[in-house]
């Protein structure tokens, strides 16, 4: 599958534990994006990534969300001491330059 | 502000029936609109992509339309099956050096196919 992929595809979590996330995208892609998405809204922009470079973060990044893409291939979202708020799918896109985002199938959080 | 209004929210139609989906935004400088179909569960995926020179394009029985005056554009599914039921998110990209993504999405029109 040469598709963008995301792992896991389901996490259930407590209150306050950490959560990691991650994030393959199709290997020729540059750009790969994060994104949040709750019930019944569409997808909300996290955070970007050109090759290795975190070149932007929304506000909605609090302290407690940090990603990396350390070799400007895979990428990882963790989330720490989750709160019930976070709940949510987490999407990954990628893209080269500015040509048509992929997304993966997302990871589906649900803190309880 | 950048903005993009989908209409209606949600949308219950008979399998065989046609609809349209409508897209308000207000992003400038405009790039380009896409329509993405986004399963239960599952991440959206691109059906058609609508740049300023183009009024229309299909795409086997969806055609979108694009009005960049009015800075409107439609979805249209005909003749409609069981497995089209999805939220259907409008996309609108803007031209680069505005922001990280440049895009900005809209909050879909969930649709629902009866038997």
């Amino acid at each position: 599958d040469t598709g963008v992929s995301q792992d896991p595809r389901h996490k259930i979590t407590k209150r306050g534990q950490n959560v990691t996330f991650r994030c393959d995208p199709i290997s020729e892609h540059n750009r790969l994006y994060w994104y949040r998405q709750t019930l019944g809204q569409g997808p909300e922009f996290l955070t970007y990534f050109q090759n290795e470079a975190q070149l932007e973060k929304s506000r909605l990044l609090s302290d407690r969300f940090s990603a990396e893409r350390p070799k400007g291939s895979f990428s990882t979202l963790e989330i720490q001491r989750t709160e019930q708020g976070d709940s949510a799918m987490y999407l990954c896109a990628s893209s080269y330059k500015d040509t048509e985002a992929f997304f993966g199938q997302g990871t589906r959080l649900t803190v309880v | 502000k950048n903005q993009v209004e989908q209409s209606p929210q949600s949308l219950i139609i008979l399998e065989g029936k046609n609809c349209t989906l409508q897209c308000n935004y207000t992003v400038s400088p405009f790039s380009n609109l896409r329509w993405y179909k986004q399963d239960t569960g599952r991440g959206p995926v691109s059906l058609t992509i609508m740049t300023f020179s183009e009024n229309t394009k299909s795409n086997g029985r969806y055609t979108a339309t694009l009005d960049a005056d009015t800075k409107q554009s439609s979805l249209h599914i005909t003749a409609s099956q069981l497995s089209d039921s999805a939220s259907y998110i409008c996309v609108v990209r803007r031209e680069s050096g505005g922001g990280a993504d440049g895009l900005t999405f809209g909050k879909g029109t969930h649709l629902i196919i009866q038997p």
